[in-house]
């Protein structure tokens, strides 16, 4: 079955400094890859998404980049601002098979911006 | 509040004893998922559902039973051979059982044995 995994565990940062968590995917049949932003006490939303004939996608100061011969991809923050701080989640979407559909979490990245 | 229900937000249970998370979406999404979250172990996935009256087993689907009568409805039962359920519990729905849209998440169920 599908296998994410994801690092770093924990990401320390300066205010207005950048961000990467990176992301790896063991079934090439994945083709969706969402990326979400959990705060204390919340529920999980959605920050980016990207799917498999895309390299990469931009939204402000977010950007996702999809390698799909190395089945890795990435979540790129820049500027970022102590609001940023959470954990992030990466995930892939299986597409194949009697498993179809399948959504699979990374283990999660405790991003914390300091001012 | 998204569209998604969790119930309830802390629940208790005796050691043994079986019990029933529910999950209710008014979004009228065919895809429906079960994950556990656990520090540092991220969301792993128990059971999902792309259409009603089928679904299929996740990573850590052993003690846990669910079914999937209506399409709006998910729940889950964590029954007395799950030997650690101690967890967040949280319930997500997508629109389709098409791959490639946006799951949705419930506020999620902390379900504590004791």
């Amino acid at each position: 079955g599908e296998n994410v995994e994801q690092h770093p565990s924990t990401l320390s940062v300066q205010e207005g400094d950048s961000a990467v968590i990176k992301c790896t995917y063991s079934d090439s049949a994945s083709n969706y890859f969402p990326w979400y932003k959990q705060e204390l006490g919340k529920r999980p939303q959605l920050i980016i998404d990207i799917r498999s004939n895309v390299g990469e996608k931009k939204d402000q100061r977010i950007a996702v980049t999809l390698n799909k011969t190395a089945k890795h991809f990435s979540l790129h923050i820049t500027e970022t601002q102590p609001e940023d701080s959470a954990v992030y989640f990466c995930a892939a979407m299986f597409a194949g098979g009697t498993s179809y559909g399948k959504l699979t979490f990374g283990q999660g990245t405790i991003l914390t911006v300091h001012p | 509040d998204g569209g998604i229900t969790q119930s309830p937000k802390y629940l208790f249970r005796k050691e043994g004893q079986n019990v029933t998370l529910s999950c209710e979406q008014n979004l009228n999404h065919d895809a429906m998922y079960w994950y556990r979250q656990d520090p540092g172990q991220g969301l792993r996935l128990i059971y999902y559902s792309q259409i009603v009256n089928d679904f299929q087993k996740g990573d850590i689907a052993e003690g846990y039973s669910v079914s999937r009568e209506k399409k709006e409805s998910f729940p889950l039962t964590v029954t007395s051979a799950q030997k650690n359920p101690t967890a967040f519990y949280l319930c997500a729905s997508s629109p389709t059982g098409r791959v490639g849209t946006e799951a949705f998440f419930g506020q999620g169920t902390r379900l504590t044995v004791v």
